[in-house]
């Protein structure tokens, strides 16, 4: 089974610290994703990446950055965190295509549930 | 920004009943769509995809896809009380060169009745 691990399932900061969620996946997957989840919102992409060291930007990376070292690790970082950002936090990760005419599916981890003061 | 839409709900079906999930799409170069079942405080877990016109039966799950109307649905044959959860449905977008993400729709929540 992919396995997902978020580092931590709840987390409280303070307005203008900087935040590092970090995301490990033990599947060898290529892409790796970062959402966050808010009530009547839905999922919305931050960042995205296919490739260490390789980073695009979803649809709301606003105040996000990522970090992409090694293939199995994606950190998102909050440079200066404030009351907006607090959310539920989700890392996903999938295989590329390898030249198949479909896209495979996204795995989640538990989530991060980050709330800041 | 392309969309995928989904009743918000709540649907309701009482136990051993077909409960009926749908979500429409937006781009048409959507290839792949996806269905996630997300039980309150969790994270959201894979229940089938399609990418083929028609249906694709995997347990009491079915997939149905029409790509000419941009219409997915999912049936839950057998309903139970533990499939209440909310449902979401995704479709594959082209973000660049042979790069693909996800676009999820708000989900709709479903509650199974005893």
């Amino acid at each position: 089974d992919v396995k997902v691990t978020q580092s931590s399932r709840y987390l409280v900061k303070r307005t203008g610290e900087k935040v590092f969620l970090e995301c490990v996946q033990d599947m060898d997957h290529e892409n790796m994703f970062w959402y966050r989840q808010d009530p009547g919102l839905g999922l919305r992409l931050i960042y995205f990446s296919y490739d260490v060291k390789m980073k695009e930007k979803g649809d709301i990376p606003e105040g996000y950055s990522v970090s992409r070292e090694k293939k199995e690790r994606f950190s998102l970082i909050l440079e200066s965190a404030s009351t907006n950002q607090t959310s539920m936090y989700l890392c996903a990760s999938s295989l590329d295509r390898q030249g198949l005419d479909i896209n495979q599916p996204q795995h989640f981890g538990d989530g991060t549930r980050l709330s800041i003061l | 920004q392309k969309e995928v839409e989904q009743n918000s709900g709540p649907l309701s079906v009482p136990e051993g009943a077909i409960a009926s999930l749908n979500c429409t799409y937006s781009d048409r170069g959507s290839q792949s769509f996806f269905w996630y079942r997300q039980y309150s405080g969790k994270s959201p877990e894979l229940i089938m995809f399609i990418y083929s016109n028609g249906d694709k039966e995997d347990g009491r799950f079915t997939a149905q896809l029409n790509k000419a109307s941009q219409y997915v649905s999912l049936l839950i044959r057998d309903s139970q009380p533990s499939d209440s959860a909310t449902y979401l449905c995704a479709d594959s977008q082209n973000s660049g060169g042979s790069n693909y993400k996800l676009t999820f729709g708000k989900g709709t929540l479903l509650t199974v009745n005893p």
